[in-house]
């Protein structure tokens, strides 16, 4: 039964390079989120897709960065012109079908990627 | 705008004892309460939750307490092992938000043997 897998585990990149982090949910899981931790933080929400749509991107900053959940393969948080401020790590959660007025379905996380930027 | 709180940025307790776990809200649109556990370099693992419409929920060792009025809940861990030692943190939700997850800066516990 695999969790939700996120790749790489750790990312190294240099400022004004591109980051590409990819997540693949939980087996019937199309709900997908991403999340930012900085360093002595909890995480913070970025995202939340569904397969080809994204549905909340309130906590996305408005430049360098975008995501997408592909009718295909997995989701990707794409990072573009990275700076050292983006230095965190990347956590990706998966839930099943949400079901109109039901209570929120719980979130799986994966193990996340370490972005270091140089 | 922290809107989940976590006070307490650690917590030490003997081993066999209970953990007490405190978490405060701001929004009092949050109807749905989650606590996650968290071991270096992994990411967050479910641990319980509990809805508004409760105000306990209990799966073995572990107990969610919801004071609605208070803003405020509470995770009991008793009784507590060393393989309980993490970083714990506390989330909300608003169902009739985009189901996003609102987190504490969560509370590290450590378990003496």
């Amino acid at each position: 039964n695999a969790g939700v897998m996120q790749n790489p585990r750790h990312l190294v990149r240099r400022r004004g390079q591109e980051a590409r982090l990819r997540c693949s949910p939980m087996k019937g899981h199309s709900h997908v989120y991403w999340y930012r931790q900085l360093p002595e933080e909890g995480l913070k929400f970025m995202v939340y897709l569904q397969k080809e749509n994204i549905i909340d991107e309130s906590g996305m900053p408005k430049e360098r960065f975008s995501a997408e959940f592909p009718k295909e393969g997995p989701s990707i948080l794409r990072i573009q012109q990275v700076v050292r401020g983006d230095s965190a790590a990347y956590f990706c959660a998966s839930s099943p079908r949400i079901v109109a007025g039901a209570s929120t379905d719980t979130q799986y996380f994966g193990p996340g990627t370490r972005l270091t930027v140089l | 705008d922290q809107q989940v709180k976590q006070n307490s940025p650690s917590l030490s307790v003997q081993e066999g004892r209970i953990s007490i776990l405190n978490c405060d809200y701001t929004n009092s649109m949050f109807d749905y309460f989650l606590w996650y556990k968290k071991y270096p370099a992994e990411g967050p693992t479910f641990l319980i939750s509990i809805s508004s419409i409760k105000d306990k929920n209990e799966d073995g060792r572990f107990t969610v307490f919801l004071n609605k009025s208070a803003k405020h809940l509470s995770l009991h861990i008793v009784p507590s092992q060393p393989g309980d030692s993490a970083v714990y943190f506390c989330a909300a939700s608003a169902e009739t938000g985009a189901n996003n997850l609102f987190f504490g800066t969560g509370t590290r516990l450590t378990v003496i043997p």
